[in-house]
Order: C-alpha cells, then sequence, then structure tokens
C-alpha cells in the first residue's frame, strides 16, 4: 500500500516554480522518498530520490523536512511539457520489489 | 542508445487467446519488472525476476506466465485465464544506486482483448 498523500491536483504557470507537497508520516528510518512522474499513455519516469539530505539534480530538486515526515518536490521553472502525473513513494534500501504507485498528484502547467 | 524497449506500443487480441508482451533492456540491469495498470489507478506488480533463471510472484500473478532465460528479456504471458486483460502493460528494470535500488521504466503496451 501507498504510504503517502499527495493532492489530487494542482497547476502551475509557465515558467514558475511548481511545488509539489508530500506527506509521508509514518515513514521509518530506512526508506527513501522516491518521485517518479508519468505523462499520459508513457511508462514512468524517474525523478530524484533521498533519504534526508536535501537533493538537485537537473530536473528537479528534493526538499525532505528535517522529522522527515514530508517532502517538497520543486520544479524551478516549470514548462507545458511538465504536465503529469507525478508520484511520490517511500520505500525501503533495497527492498527488491515493487514501488508502491498510489494516484499521484496530476499537475497541469498554464502557459 | 540505451534502454527498454516494449513492443507492440498496441495489442489486440480475441478473447481466449493468450498473447505474449515483450520487454528487452540493454542497460545491463539484473532485476526486472512488469507492472499493470488501469485507467485513474497506480502500477500493480504482476512479477519480477533479480537474476536469470529465477523470479517470483508480485501481487496480481493469477492468470499470468513469464520466463528469463537470459538477463536482456523478460517476457510476459497474458494467458486465457487472466479474467480481465485489457490493461496498460509496463515493464522496468532496476539498478543499485546509492544504496538504493532505483527502477526505469519501458514506455509501455496497451493491450485490449476484444
Amino acid at each position: 500500500d501507498a504510504k503517502t498523500t499527495q493532492p489530487p491536483s494542482m497547476d502551475c504557470a509557465e515558467g514558475r516554480a511548481a511545488n509539489l507537497p508530500c506527506n509521508h508520516s509514518t515513514i521509518s528510518g530506512n526508506e527513501y522518498v522516491y518521485w517518479y512522474r508519468q505523462i499520459h499513455s508513457q511508462g514512468p519516469q524517474y525523478i530524484i530520490h533521498g533519504l534526508k539530505n536535501n537533493e538537485t539534480n537537473e530536473m528537479a530538486s528534493l526538499i525532505i523536512t528535517e522529522d522527515r515526515k514530508s517532502s517538497t518536490l520543486i520544479l524551478p521553472h516549470a514548462t507545458l511539457r511538465d504536465t503529469a502525473v507525478y508520484y511520490c513513494i517511500v520505500r525501503e534500501i533495497l527492498a527488491g520489489n515493487q514501488f508502491y504507485f498510489g494516484t499521484g498528484t496530476s499537475l497541469t502547467v498554464i502557459p | 542508445d540505451g534502454g527498454i524497449t516494449q513492443s507492440p506500443k498496441y495489442l489486440f487480441r480475441k478473447e481466449g487467446q493468450n498473447v505474449t508482451l515483450s520487454c528487452e533492456q540493454n542497460l545491463n540491469h539484473d532485476a526486472m519488472y512488469w507492472y499493470r495498470q488501469d485507467p485513474g489507478q497506480g502500477l500493480r506488480l504482476i512479477y519480477y525476476s533479480q537474476i536469470v533463471n529465477d523470479f517470483q510472484k508480485g501481487d496480481i500473478a493469477e492468470g499470468y506466465s513469464v520466463s528469463r532465460e537470459k538477463k536482456e528479456s523478460f517476457p510476459l504471458t497474458v494467458t486465457s485465464a487472466q479474467k480481465n486483460p485489457t490493461a496498460f502493460y509496463l515493464c522496468a528494470s532496476s539498478i543499485t544506486q546509492r544504496g538504493t535500488d532505483t527502477q526505469y521504466f519501458g514506455p509501455g503496451t496497451r493491450l485490449t482483448v476484444l
């Protein structure tokens, strides 16, 4: 079962930062936070993951609160191609099997 | 060009026929996975394989079969025993990085059973 809570939908103006929140209040010490996105009718795309420190890559930044009970994915300059469903997933280290995808947040970038 | 390929993108079959979905990866990943996605829902794990010649059932394995004879290939057969086979099927493979394993997905195959 998904261990995360995300808003069902969000809008963001093109060129602005998109901040997508995720609550994971029952996260345990050996669980990572992963973010994926899925554009309609395509396979999910890996974005970023982290344990407790903030992370940044060429796609996004991941901010994890100090108590690790919530996180925010930041797309610094949203474009129309960022319109997708974004999934926040918590998962044990080297769980070896699946990622539990919930229903995610449907982000619409508005021109 | 490295990646995961699934073919075909769209597949139509008559009820009662078995059908095999292809998944190939040239990423040298050890583990591979099959998921099913229904409209408006998350992904559900069908089967996964950590190494060649070994695989385990996921949450919804009934009516499906797999094989893992080569590291690069993990075909999924949807049998006539699967009661509701129409769905979007996703294949993934994984690599261990920074102490945890990240899964990468193929483009998917949309199966419609008529």
